[in-house]
């Protein structure tokens, strides 16, 4: 079964805005991954973070973490036409294996 | 340094024949992974291998589905005989071992039509 659920579904903003994808989580998770796919492509790691960590940044990326309500966040600041993919969380925990969500699929419109 | 290798790129088969698909990880990385994407989710790990031993299989259909990674390196993921739902992307993956928040390196994928 899938842990992460990632919302919105579907994101489409214009060129300049900032993009917000969220992820919900059900059981406790040692660290939340986001990756990133283009379309006809494989996933692409973007950011890690770890559960004692509330915040992380990463160029125009910022990841927060709620372990309280298991649940993060992905912000793409200045979003561009090449930022256009789908955005999956994915959770760790454990000996587990990670564990994708469905994805939000983002739109950037130039 | 060179990512991780797959092939076929894509592949078409009708229901009920075979498919192999080849995977090279990334030098040196010991632990590899087969995920099974569905148009529209996200990736489902269905095998996970640490140097030459399986880890994880529980989400592999093993009436249909074998996978074995020879000498540590390269793998292969068979289906035989295929079904229709079978159609999606196998996408192999590895990482330098498996451990606790390790980035996993992707491949591009195979891309599977079961007609």
């Amino acid at each position: 079964s899938q842990q992460g659920e990632e919302d919105p579904q579907a994101l489409s903003i214009q060129e300049g805005e900032n993009a917000t994808m969220n992820c919900s989580y059900k059981t406790s998770i040692n660290n939340l991954q986001w990756y990133r796919q283009n379309s006809g492509r494989g996933l692409v790691h973007l950011i890690l973070i770890r559960s004692n960590e509330r915040e992380k940044h990463s160029g125009r990326l910022r990841v927060t973490l709620d372990t309280s309500k298991k649940s993060s966040s992905l912000l793409i600041t200045a979003s561009r036409a090449a930022d256009t993919a789908s955005y999956f969380c994915a959770t760790g925990s454990g000996n587990t294996p990670l564990v994708f969500g469905k994805g939000t699929r983002l739109s950037v419109i130039a | 340094e060179a990512g991780v290798a797959q092939s076929p790129r894509y592949k078409i088969i009708e229901k009920r024949q075979s498919v192999a698909f080849w995977c090279n990880p990334i030098s040196g990385h010991a632990t590899l992974y087969w995920y099974q994407q569905i148009l529209g989710q996200g990736p489902k790990l269905l095998i996970q291998f640490q140097n030459n031993g399986v880890v994880d299989d529980s989400q592999l259909p093993k009436d249909r589905f074998s996978a074995e990674r020879l000498k540590g390196v390269d793998s292969t993921l068979k289906i035989q005989p295929a079904k229709l739902e079978d159609s999606a992307v196998y996408l192999c993956a590895s990482s330098p071992s498996f451990a606790v928040g390790n980035t996993i390196y992707f491949g591009e994928g195979s891309w599977l039509t079961v007609v």
